[in-house]
């Protein structure tokens, strides 16, 4: 099965810096990588897709990157802001359009002001 | 309605006994998927619904899991003889396939705590 790993379960950064999340996994490729937000006690919300064929994909102030050879994610957030503390979760799937995504445990991100 | 309805949104209840949790999709996603997510945990794949069938349903932990969907649209998630390892949100999601976009609409989940 498919093996998900997110850098550091929490990442606390200042106001104004630029965050960075890895998501790393392993074995086979996904046709694309997804990033959700969940805040507490909350169900997740999609954020950005990336296909395999991308390289980058931007969305206002986010950024995610796809590397198939790494097998590696970054997901960017720019001049972050305190609104912007919560869990990030990455989800890939198994290269169909149907049947399960595969989550990580996301990383809890803190914006201090 | 205009988003993925779960209910209900706590449930406490004493081991041994059964559950169901309700999930309401979004009006006209023919895909709907259970998650599990315990504290401190991923979310985990229990089962995948098109339209009234389960394609993929290797997610369920063991047979006092069942699930089934209804006119393409409310599915009830049971538990029999709950445990207390079952204590987890429960998380329903739905998705409109044949977009190939693959975003999954979740609701706000189903808390459950067995006693």
């Amino acid at each position: 099965s498919q093996k998900i790993e997110q850098n550091s379960e929490a990442l606390n950064i200042q106001e104004g810096k630029t965050a960075t999340l890895t998501c790393n996994y392993t074995n086979y490729s996904p046709a694309y990588l997804q990033w959700y937000r969940q805040d507490p006690g909350r169900g997740p919300v999609f954020l950005l897709l990336i296909r395999e064929n991308e390289k980058e994909k931007r969305k206002e102030r986010l950024k995610v990157t796809f590397d198939t050879t790494l097998k590696q994610s970054l997901f960017h957030i720019t001049a972050s802001q305190p609104a912007d503390s919560a869990t990030y979760l990455c989800a890939l799937d198994r290269g169909s359009t149907l049947g399960r995504l595969y989550f990580g445990r996301g990383t809890q991100l803190t914006v201090w002001p | 309605g205009a988003g993925v309805s779960q209910s209900p949104s706590n449930k406490v209840t004493e081991k041994g006994k059964d559950v169901e949790l309700r999930c309401d999709p979004i009006s006209g996603h023919t895909a709907l998927y259970w998650y599990r997510q315990s504290l401190g945990q991923g979310l985990e794949f229990l089962i995948y619904f098109q339209g009234n069938s389960a394609p993929d349903k290797s997610g369920l932990p063991s047979d006092r899991f069942s699930a089934e969907r209804t006119g393409g649209s409310v599915s009830t998630l049971t538990i029999q003889r709950t445990q207390q390892e079952d204590s987890a949100v429960y998380l329903c999601a739905s998705s409109l396939q044949g977009m190939n976009t693959g975003e999954l609409f979740f609701g706000e989940g189903s808390r459950l705590t067995v006693l």
